[in-house]
């Protein structure tokens, strides 16, 4: 069974704080591991598909590293913001034939100004 | 460039009707995914079609369910003869490519009296 476990389930910071979340996720028939943000009553919203171990990408304050030998990926939040406040979501991609996109639970993240 | 579609966004049958969902992609997208996300639970992958073609539908129940992607219009996920625990929002997502980032629609709920 493919299973991606994500970790806190949810995390509080203060406005300021920079924080960060783990995904794991199968090493083996590895193909590509997504990041989405999820805001409450909105749409998940992509942030990085990473395909290669060591692929680190960056998107303003937020940036995401990946380790496919060990099967995890870090998603870190420099200087959380208030509007930061969002589940954060991995989705792992397997290379078995299907297409399937199993997602992680995700982490809520609360942001306090 | 409007996004992904759905509709309806609300939806809410009798046990044992019929519940049609439709999902258009973003322009240019000809790959479309669906995701069931029930009460207190992440987002299931469900199936992954192609245009004209059902790529991976190994996370779809066997019964009662279909989905489809024709040449011209939407994508339609079909649920028969619907039952209480089919409640649950479902969201498509679509690509441009397979294992490229996945642009989410709003989602359409449905809730089975």
């Amino acid at each position: 069974i493919l299973n991606v476990e994500q970790s806190p389930q949810s995390l509080h910071v203060q406005e300021g704080d920079s924080t960060n979340f783990t995904c794991s996720f199968p090493s083996s028939n590895f193909y590509a591991l997504h990041w989405y943000r999820w805001e409450t009553a909105k749409s998940p919203e992509a942030l990085f598909v990473m395909t290669l171990n060591g692929d680190e990408k960056k998107k303003g304050r937020i940036s995401a590293t990946l380790n496919t030998k060990e099967g995890y990926s870090y998603l870190y939040i420099k200087g959380s913001q208030p509007e930061d406040s969002a589940t954060y979501l991995c989705a792992f991609s397997p290379d078995t034939g299907g297409f399937k996109t199993i997602f992680g639970a995700g982490t809520r993240l609360f942001v306090k100004a | 460039n409007a996004g992904v579609m759905q509709n309806p966004r609300h939806l809410v049958r009798r046990r044992g009707q019929e519940a049609r969902l439709r999902c258009s992609p973003m322009k240019g997208h000809s790959h479309v995914y669906w995701y069931r996300q029930l009460p207190e639970e992440g987002l299931k992958f469900m199936v992954y079609l192609q245009k004209e073609n059902i790529i991976d539908e190994s996370g779809m129940p066997k019964e009662r369910f279909s989905a489809e992607f024709p040449k011209e219009g939407p994508s339609i996920l079909r649920i028969q003869q619907v039952v209480r625990g089919d409640s649950a929002a479902y969201f498509c997502a679509s690509s441009p490519n397979t294992y490229n980032e996945q642009f989410f629609g709003p989602g359409t709920r449905l809730t089975v009296l």
